[in-house]
């Protein structure tokens, strides 16, 4: 059982269109973070959530920490070819800072 | 660029060998961890370390090892190579090791064994 679901686990889209991603725990978390790795390249950090209920905007992208710190969401408006990638959320677990990833959501955007 | 540089990109090897794969963090990160990521097991943690200590450790195989040295770069042993060991394998660096942190990762290396 992964400790962070994520769904859809694929998304193939047209430019232009606007789209939602979930990850989903029966956890609590203080903090959840979403990172997004493009072909080739290592994953690149897009924001920290930390408040239950907090909404937070990187341009086209907003990202959303449920109430009850257990769930998030990133929607992309306007979805662009750039946006390709698989999308990752993490969180960190144990004393140590490492991160336990979820299970991603790969998402193409096409002409 | 992140500032973490793995080398090398990309490897083949046969079943059986060994291997090392290279991680330098960014300079002032005293944090290493290392990632395994494969089709169907995702991002899965390896192995951190901190100011050459090794600080956490997730579900890491025997044939596999690690180590930070004084100049905080560090080494992932790959020993006894299966096939299924096949996968990305990438290196972060962060500045702390507890709690809140930004993880920023190399471009890893692409290990097949044949």
């Amino acid at each position: 059982t992964q400790l962070l679901e994520q769904s859809p686990q694929f998304l193939s889209i047209q430019e232009g269109e606007n789209l939602t991603v979930y990850c989903n725990s029966s956890s609590v978390f203080s903090s959840l973070q979403w990172y997004r790795q493009e072909p080739g390249e290592g994953p690149v950090l897009l924001v920290t959530v930390v408040t239950g209920g907090e909404v937070k905007k990187l341009k086209r992208l907003t990202f959303q920490f449920g109430d009850a710190r257990k769930d998030s969401s990133l929607h992309i408006t306007a979805a662009q070819p750039g946006d390709t990638g698989l999308y990752l959320c993490a969180v960190h677990t144990g004393t140590a800072s490492k991160l336990t990833f979820g299970t991603g959501t790969r998402l193409q955007v096409t002409l | 660029d992140s500032g973490v540089t793995q080398t090398p990109k990309h490897l083949i090897t046969a079943t059986g060998q060994r291997v090392t794969l290279r991680c330098s963090p960014r300079s002032g990160d005293l944090s290493v961890y290392w990632y395994q990521q494969s089709l169907d097991q995702g991002l899965q943690f390896l192995i951190q370390y901190y100011n050459g200590e090794e600080r956490a450790k997730g579900n890491i195989l025997e044939r596999f090892s690690a180590q930070q040295f004084p100049d905080l770069h560090s080494e992932l042993n790959l020993s006894s190579l299966e096939l299924g060991d096949s996968a990305l394998y990438f290196c972060a660096s962060s500045p702390r090791s507890t709690g809140l942190t930004e993880a920023f990762f190399g471009q890893g290396t692409r290990l097949t064994v044949v």
